[in-house]
């Protein structure tokens, strides 16, 4: 079975530095795909950004990217320049290509922003 | 458009009664999920709706837990009777295609006293 593993249940970062939340992940699968989602304080989940497991390119939304290291199963995600509207909880989370689509999810990063 | 709204946002509850959790899908969605998240614990799967039908209710805890989609819309989780175990928070997304991306509600926080 496949599993997501959040090892940071609390981070902090200055606002407008860099920090960088870690995921890894197990699965015997070839192609899948993995999100980060965010949740801030008291709102609805949001993507944040998404990887597809056969593009050796590491994806980039803006100030997000993600470092994602295949032959690991690890799947970090950076946030550069950080600002007080990140805080939120991070969550990780898996999902096969085809079929049963579930999403399989990490036990979420809370990310502290300091002024 | 409305995003995936749920209802209600938070519930409190004896042990032993009936509470009913709503989601509400964006219109056109036909693939409608539960999710719950135990508190400080991973979010798990509990089932996956396509239109009106149970694609996948292999996450559903036990058959206390009875999840409806008349018509192909709303949806309601019904749990009877709750447990204390059963305590968290229920999130509700739906996707266009069961491989688009899957939008949230806010999530219905339930506690059982």
């Amino acid at each position: 079975a496949q599993t997501v593993t959040q090892s940071q249940p609390e981070m902090s970062v200055q606002e407008a530095e860099t920090v960088t939340l870690s995921c890894t992940y197990d699965t015997s699968e070839s192609d899948y795909y993995l999100f980060w989602y965010k949740q801030p304080p008291s709102r609805q989940m949001i993507l944040v950004i998404r990887q597809e497991a056969y593009k050796q390119q590491n994806a980039t939304e803006n100030r997000f990217s993600v470092n994602f290291q295949k032959a690991a199963k690890s799947f970090s995600l950076k946030i550069s320049d950080s600002q007080l509207g990140d805080a939120a909880m991070y969550f990780c989370a898996y999902r096969r290509r085809d079929s049963n689509y579930q999403l399989i999810w990490g036990a979420g990063t809370k990310l502290i922003i300091k002024p | 458009e409305a995003g995936v709204t749920q209802f209600p946002s938070h519930s409190v509850i004896e042990k032993g009664q009936t509470v009913t959790l709503r989601c509400d899908p964006i219109s056109g969605h036909d693939n409608l999920y539960w999710y719950r998240r135990v508190m400080g614990k991973e979010i798990k799967f509990l089932l996956h709706f396509v239109k009106e039908s149970k694609q996948d209710e292999s996450g559903m805890p036990n058959n206390r837990f009875l999840a409806e989609r008349t018509g192909g819309t709303y949806s309601t989780l019904k749990v009877q009777p709750a447990e204390l175990e059963d305590s968290g928070v229920y999130f509700c997304a739906s996707s266009q295609g069961p491989r688009s991306e899957q939008f949230f509600g806010p999530g219905t926080r339930l506690t059982v006293l």
